[in-house]
């Protein structure tokens, strides 16, 4: 599977939107992108996923690039509950392997 | 309802010790099963993966072994655990849809070998 690079940590303010960045430059044309948050001492929880066109559930919206070459997942309003790290995931076979994902710090 | 169960939820053992955890599935069929481990301070590495009765696969060479005995069980076992094996270990499932379904995490078990 192909690799994501994504920021160490970033930080927002409570009820701010915030716009996580995932690049995966080398992704390929089955590998679907994946958006796991783990919160301490918890398995990771999915969040959203998608391939070509943009996504929106209840928890977030997933914004693809249109040559794919990057996403981003947005959280229209971040709350104290949404302090976790975020997995940006590549996969078009059965594992899904995870890097050291972003760490959001929500700010009161 | 799809359920994890995942124990036990932590566990001290002694360097030299056998280890044995168990992961089972509720409320699917043919599910593909994953273990997972997390040492302190790092990402999720994944150990490995099954998609079926008796098939294992091995993502990274180590101290530990799977076994899917049946659809929905799947165990990480050790002949004799190392210092280096603590760490935070998580199953998971997903439905047979290669690359596109989500998976689901068990609540971990944080093994401590001491």
């Amino acid at each position: 599977d192909a690799k994501t690079t994504q920021p160490n940590s970033m930080e927002s303010n409570e009820e701010e939107p915030v716009h996580l960045p995932c690049n995966h430059s080398t992704i390929s044309g089955t590998d679907y992108i994946h958006w796991y948050r783990q919160l301490p001492s918890q398995g990771p929880e999915y969040v959203i996923h998608g391939l070509t066109s943009n996504v929106n559930n209840r928890m977030a919206s997933l914004a693809i690039a249109e040559d794919r070459k990057s996403s981003t997942l947005i959280l229209h309003r971040a709350t104290l509950r949404d302090a976790a790290v975020y997995y940006c995931i590549l996969s078009s076979g059965y594992a899904l392997n995870f890097g050291k994902g972003t760490s959001l710090l929500v700010t009161p | 309802s799809q359920t994890i169960h995942q124990w036990p939820a932590t566990l001290v053992q002694p360097v030299g010790s056998p280890l044995s955890l168990e992961c089972t599935v509720e409320g699917t069929s043919n599910p593909n099963l994953y273990w997972y481990r997390q040492a302190a301070g790092r990402g999720l590495q994944l150990l490995f993966y099954s998609v079926g009765i008796g098939q294992i696969s091995s993502e990274v060479p180590q101290n530990l072994s799977a076994s899917r005995p049946q659809d929905r069980q799947f165990i990480l076992s050790s002949k004799k655990l190392l210092l280096s094996d603590s760490g935070f270990y998580l199953c998971a499932w997903s439905s047979y849809d290669r690359g596109k379904t989500e998976a689901f995490f068990g609540q971990g078990t944080r093994l401590t070998v001491v």
